[in-house]
């Protein structure tokens, strides 16, 4: 699976949208981005991912950049309850099936500010 | 209507005892997972198993033994707990075909061996 880069911090404004950066220029054909974030003392929540295309869900959205070598996720309206660490991971898409393990790197601790 | 369930929430437990965490999914996934996040925070998958079948055994000691009675339930036994053993574990699932699975996390096990 290709390398991430994040940085370690960011702090956001609440009501203001975040802007979560992460740089994967290794990144190949078939790897998806992911977006995973862990708030304090619980488990890792999936939050979106994309190919190639811009994403948006209930949560948020994904812009990739046309050469795919980076990707922002964008958290529109962020609340104290955002606060958490984001991690961007890039990997296959299980296509027919697959079990692989995410690679979880440092993320960027995303603290929301009142 | 929890859907990644995990018992016990904490544990603490004496060096070289064996104690065993249980995981439950009510998601109807067929892949399960163990992750391990230590005290620097790095999350690391330990293993996966689809349908009850080991998948991933990552470089883990083989005194952490995965039992996957059926496909909603992996547990993990581990024998003569040592010190470096203390952390966090989160079971995860997720389906086994579609491209791009979502896992889902636990809330994790803190063991802390003293």
């Amino acid at each position: 699976d290709a390398k991430t880069t994040q940085p370690p911090s960011m702090d956001c404004a609440e009501g203001r949208a975040a802007n979560l950066p992460c740089n994967h220029s290794t990144i190949s054909g078939n790897e998806y981005v992911y977006w995973y974030r862990q708030i304090h003392s619980q488990g890792p929540q999936y939050i979106i991912h994309g190919l190639k295309n811009n994403e948006t869900n209930e949560m948020a959205s994904l812009i990739i950049t046309e050469d795919r070598k980076s990707s922002t996720l964008i958290l529109p309206h962020a609340t104290l309850r955002d606060t958490a660490v984001y991690y961007c991971i890039v990997r296959v898409g299980a296509s027919g099936g697959g079990a692989d393990g995410l690679t979880f790197g440092k993320g960027t601790h995303l603290i929301i500010q009142p | 209507d929890t859907a990644v369930s995990q018992t016990p929430k904490y544990l603490v437990t004496q060096m070289g005892n064996d104690k065993s965490i249980k995981c439950e999914q009510n998601l109807g996934h067929d892949t399960m997972y163990w992750y391990k996040q230590d005290s620097k925070k790095f999350l690391k998958i330990m293993f996966s198993y689809n349908n009850k079948e080991l998948i991933i055994n990552e470089t883990v000691p083989n005194r952490f033994s995965p039992k996957s009675p059926d496909k909603a339930h992996l547990n993990l036994h581990i024998n003569s707990l040592e010190l470096g053993d203390s952390a966090v574990y989160f079971c995860a699932s997720s389906p086994w075909t579609g491209v791009g699975e979502t896992q889902y996390f636990g809330p994790g096990t803190r063991l802390l061996v003293l």
